[in-house]
């Protein structure tokens, strides 16, 4: 049982150049997330899914854009990379709103340096 | 305002005792999860334990327990019998049933001294 796996585990990026991160899980989930964590910090909210072809912005969105193609699938962009935008990127991913809350399960993350 | 406070920043416990790690939340809503996750210095954010607003009883998961007090919107995180393993940083989040967002403490950073 994989549960969400990421791809690629690590990536440099020159400024200006653009990349996607692939998010994968297998359990099902209709909600998928995006976050990203800076040294330090806690974790911020990009983007989020609340099913195959619905995406919202979440409390960091601008420079990333995402696609929910199929719904096991969610895909993070990156248009022209930027320095501010280092840091180590997480997928999640969570049951909807039928019932009680349930956790997020995470992915094992990204770390992306933008030099 | 929901909020997580994590009023720990760092924490240490000698192998084989037991550690409380503290959690206090703060939300109008009856309905909510409330859950803590482990990130070790590998990166990886492992989720642990759960515990819903209407649970009676305090969730166990092998040597992870909750120690919810509702009275008092804390969910404490109990670790028994600790490991050199389980120095890492943990986090205390929570999310309402009626809302897709997982809210976050700052985190309280755990080492387990042999």
């Amino acid at each position: 049982n994989a549960g969400v796996t990421q791809t690629p585990k690590f990536r440099v990026l020159k400024t200006g150049q653009s990349m996607t991160l692939l998010c994968a899980q297998d359990m099902n989930h209709e909600y998928m997330y995006w976050y990203r964590q800076d040294p330090g910090m806690g974790l911020r909210l990009i983007h989020y899914s609340v099913g195959e072809g619905t995406t919202a912005k979440g409390e960091v969105p601008d420079g990333y854009n995402v696609s929910r193609l199929k719904k096991q699938n969610f895909l993070l962009g990156l248009e022209s990379a930027a320095p501010s935008q280092t840091s180590v990127y997480f997928c999640a991913s969570s049951r909807g709103l039928a019932g009680p809350a349930g956790p997020q399960y995470f992915g094992p993350g990204t770390r992306l340096t933008v030099t | 305002a929901q909020k997580i406070t994590q009023t720990q920043p760092g924490m240490f416990v000698q192998e084989k005792e037991a550690v409380t790690l503290d959690c206090t939340y703060d939300t109008s809503d009856p309905s909510y999860g409330l859950f803590w996750y482990k990130q070790p210095s590998s990166g990886e954010m492992i989720f642990l334990i759960y515990q819903g607003s209407y649970d009676q009883q305090n969730a166990t998961e092998g040597r992870y327990s909750l120690n919810f007090q509702k009275a008092r919107k804390s969910a404490n995180l109990v670790i028994s019998a600790s490991q050199l393993g389980d120095s890492a940083m943990y986090f205390c989040a929570m999310r309402m049933d009626s809302s897709y967002k997982l809210i976050f403490g700052s985190g309280t950073r755990l080492l387990v001294r042999p």
